[in-house]
């Protein structure tokens, strides 16, 4: 089974601050990382996407993948009230797309 | 750009009936796949259609089935329902050649099984 873990949360900040949230998963075959947010009710939205290690940078979002630690971020700087979801790591192996259940944002003005 | 539309919103069956479900892709999206998301077991991928072929599939029994129509649009079908079914069934579609790429995902259809 291959196995995408995050912790549930909730993870609280405060708005203004920097939001950071982990993933690791268990294929090393694994060739491509997303993050999706999904808000209460609604469908998950992709918001990031990483193939490579390193940073990736977007607006207010920086994802990360350490490959030899089979790990990925996500953080989220200047977190907004707005930001508050529900987010879900998804890992690719072949042509499997595996999510984890997910980790609850909470940014509290 | 009108996104991806699912149809029904929401269902209710009993147990050991037939349900299907109906996903109309993004314009120009190919790719349709189909999710069950639970809060137990989280998003779980059913299978993917390209150019009306089933390309690949998950570990879900054949109860499970689907078929892509010329224009992208797909439908699900699940048969003789069991309670353990009630779930999101979110289907999405994606531009990219390779299955499960940036994905783009509909409303859902909430399926509950009585």
């Amino acid at each position: 089974q291959k196995e995408v873990e995050q912790n549930s949360g909730p993870l609280s900040v405060p708005e203004g601050a920097i939001a950071s949230l982990n993933c690791t998963y268990s294929d090393r075959g694994s060739q491509s990382f997303f993050w999706y947010r999904q808000y209460s009710g609604k469908s998950p939205e992709l918001i990031m996407s990483i193939y490579s290690n390193g940073d990736k940078e977007d607006g207010r979002f920086t994802a990360q993948l350490n490959k030899a630690s089979q790990y990925v971020s996500l953080l989220i700087r200047d977190s907004q009230p707005s930001d508050s979801a529900t987010y879900l790591c998804a890992v690719k192996a072949g042509y499997a797309l595996n999510f984890g259940k997910g980790t609850s944002l909470l940014v509290t003005p | 750009k009108a996104g991806v539309t699912q149809t029904p919103r929401y269902l209710i069956k009993t147990r050991g009936q037939q349900v299907t479900l109906s996903c109309s892709p993004i314009s120009g999206h190919r790719s349709v796949s189909w999710y069950q998301q639970t809060p137990g077991q989280g998003l779980q991928f059913l299978f993917e259609y390209f150019s009306e072929t089933q390309r690949n599939k998950g570990n879900f029994p054949g109860r499970f089935s689907g078929r892509q129509f010329s224009n992208s649009r797909s439908e699900m079908n699940v048969s003789t329902l069991e309670l353990g079914d009630s779930a999101l069934y979110l289907c999405a579609s994606s531009l990219a050649a390779t299955t499960n790429e940036k994905l783009f995902f509909g409303s859902g259809t909430q399926l509950s099984v009585l």
